[in-house]
């Protein structure tokens, strides 16, 4: 099946730097992905919407400039948190839409724990 | 208001019992997908309904579509320990976008 991949799995950063989070479809194309954030005994809560080679769409009340997302290829989609501060802290999950099967096919990443003390 | 509202939000039982988890809304939907996911993990699909009244079985897992396609329930039957996670309910809403519903935190104690 398609595999979705994202690294790290674990980050620990200091309050005011900033962490790259990469997310990676391994055997198909992903001309859509998504990014996620999941608070602990909470759902997913769509964050943006990444589309290869254009500017992502970010849902209401998630800053754009805190959360950049970059989508450069048909594999890799890039999501920067940064000056992160506590309560950033959270389970960040990708998806990703492949490119030749229907609309309504998505697959997940295994996630990225963010700590931010 | 969330679209979809799942209930149970937490359900505790004994190995060997029998549970169901709900997903409502008030919107009709073409389809609806549920998921199960383990801490620490993205979630896994489980199953997609896209017909009214469509029941679908996944070994001990039943998952029914409502006729007017508002609705889904997933029953487990003879739940093991290993069914213990978080079960989500998703649609495809405006923009194309999948949202979940809050979740159902499912423990099975042996």
């Amino acid at each position: 099946g398609a595999v979705v991949s994202q690294h790290p799995s674990w980050v620990i950063c200091k309050s005011g730097t900033s962490v790259k989070i990469e997310c990676r479809s391994l055997d198909f194309q992903a001309t859509t992905m998504f990014w996620y954030r999941q608070f602990p005994k909470q759902s997913l809560m769509l964050m943006a919407t990444s589309n290869e080679g254009s500017k992502a769409t970010y849902e209401q009340g998630v800053e754009k400039d805190k959360f950049l997302i970059n989508h450069a290829s048909l594999t890799l989609s890039t999501l920067t948190v940064t000056s992160a501060h506590p309560e950033d802290s959270s389970f960040y999950i990708c998806s990703a839409r492949d490119r030749l099967a229907g609309k309504e096919t998505q697959y997940f990443g295994p996630g990225t724990r963010l700590l931010v003390l | 208001t969330q679209l979809l509202e799942q209930s149970p939000q937490f359900l505790s039982i004994q190995e060997g019992e029998n549970l169901t988890v709900y997903c409502n809304s008030s919107s009709v939907f073409s389809s609806l997908q549920w998921y199960r996911q383990e801490p620490g993990e993205g979630p896994v699909l489980l199953v997609t309904v896209v017909t009214g009244g469509e029941v679908k079985k996944l070994k001990r897992l039943t998952f029914q579509f409502g006729d007017a396609r508002k609705d889904s329930s997933l029953h487990i039957t003879a739940a093991q320990p290993g069914d213990t996670g978080l079960y989500l309910c998703a649609v495809w809403a405006a923009g194309n976008k999948l949202t979940f519903g809050g979740g159902t935190r499912v423990l099975v104690k042996p």
